[in-house]
C-alpha cells in the first residue's frame, strides 16, 4: 500500500468546514483512497472512499486531485462531535492505518 | 444488526497467563481482521481471514500469538504466554466481499477489548 502524510493535528471551529488534507504521491492506478475516523476510545469509523472522482456522501466530501497524488476530506459543517483521528489510507489490498490527523472542533 | 461483537472488553490478566479475545463479526460478512492499537505503534494489522481462511497473518507478532476462524461467525485470537508488551486495545473488524471486485473497503469494527498484562 501507499504511504499518506498527514497533518499531525488540526483545529476547526464548530459550524465551519474542517478541510484535512492527505499526500499520497507514490499511489498506483488501482489503489483506492479511504478515510476513517476513531472518536476516542471506539474502533475505527468509515467515512468515505473514492478512486479518481470527487466523491460525497452525508458525512463528508472527498476531493481527489487530477494527478491522484493528494486528496481532501471536507466535513462541510463541523460540529463538537467530528473530533476525532482522521486517518487517509490508500489501498489495494489490507487496510493499513498511519498516524493520522487530530482534529479538534471547538465552540 | 447488532454490529461485531467483542469479547471480553476488558482484561487484566499476569504475565505468563493465556488470554483468549473472541469476536462475533456482523452476519453475512466474509472477511474478518484483527488489529492492535497502541500509542506508540498506533492501529497495526495482526491477521486478516476471508471465507474462514486466514489470508495475511504478517502482522502477528511472534508465535505467541494465534487466531482462528472456526466457523463464518466466530473468531479468536490467542496470546500464550502473555507479556505486560501485549498490552493494547485489541480490534476485530468484519467485511463482506473484501477482495471482491465490487467491495467498497469499508471494514466494520468493535468496541475493542483492552488488555492490560501485569
Amino acid at each position: 500500500d501507499a504511504k499518506t502524510t498527514q497533518p499531525p493535528s488540526m483545529d476547526c471551529a464548530e459550524g465551519r468546514a474542517a478541510n484535512l488534507p492527505c499526500n499520497h504521491s507514490t499511489i498506483s492506478g488501482n489503489e483506492y483512497v479511504y478515510w476513517y475516523r476513531q472518536i476516542h476510545s471506539q474502533g475505527p469509523q468509515y467515512i468515505i472512499h473514492g478512486l479518481k472522482n470527487n466523491e460525497t456522501n452525508e458525512m463528508a466530501s472527498l476531493i481527489i486531485t487530477e494527478d491522484r497524488k493528494s486528496s481532501t476530506l471536507i466535513l462541510p459543517h463541523a460540529t463538537l462531535r467530528d473530533t476525532a483521528v482522521y486517518y487517509c489510507i490508500v489501498r489495494y489490498g489490507k487496510l493499513t492505518f498511519g498516524q493520522g490527523t487530530i482534529l479538534t472542533v471547538h465552540p | 444488526d447488532a454490529g461485531v461483537i467483542q469479547s471480553p472488553r476488558h482484561e487484566v490478566t499476569e504475565m505468563g497467563q493465556e488470554v483468549t479475545l473472541r469476536c462475533k463479526p456482523i452476519s453475512g460478512h466474509n472477511s474478518l481482521f484483527w488489529y492492535r492499537q497502541t500509542m506508540m505503534r498506533g492501529l497495526e494489522l495482526l491477521i486478516y481471514f476471508n471465507n474462514n481462511v486466514p489470508i495475511d497473518d504478517s502482522g502477528m507478532p511472534e508465535d505467541r500469538f494465534s487466531a482462528k476462524m472456526p466457523n463464518a461467525s466466530f473468531s479468536t485470537l490467542k496470546i500464550q504466554p502473555s507479556e505486560p508488551r501485549d498490552s493494547a486495545v485489541y480490534f476485530c473488524a468484519s467485511s463482506s466481499d473484501f477482495t471482491g471486485m465490487k467491495n467498497t473497503g469499508e471494514l466494520f469494527f468493535g468496541e475493542g477489548s483492552r488488555l492490560t498484562v501485569l
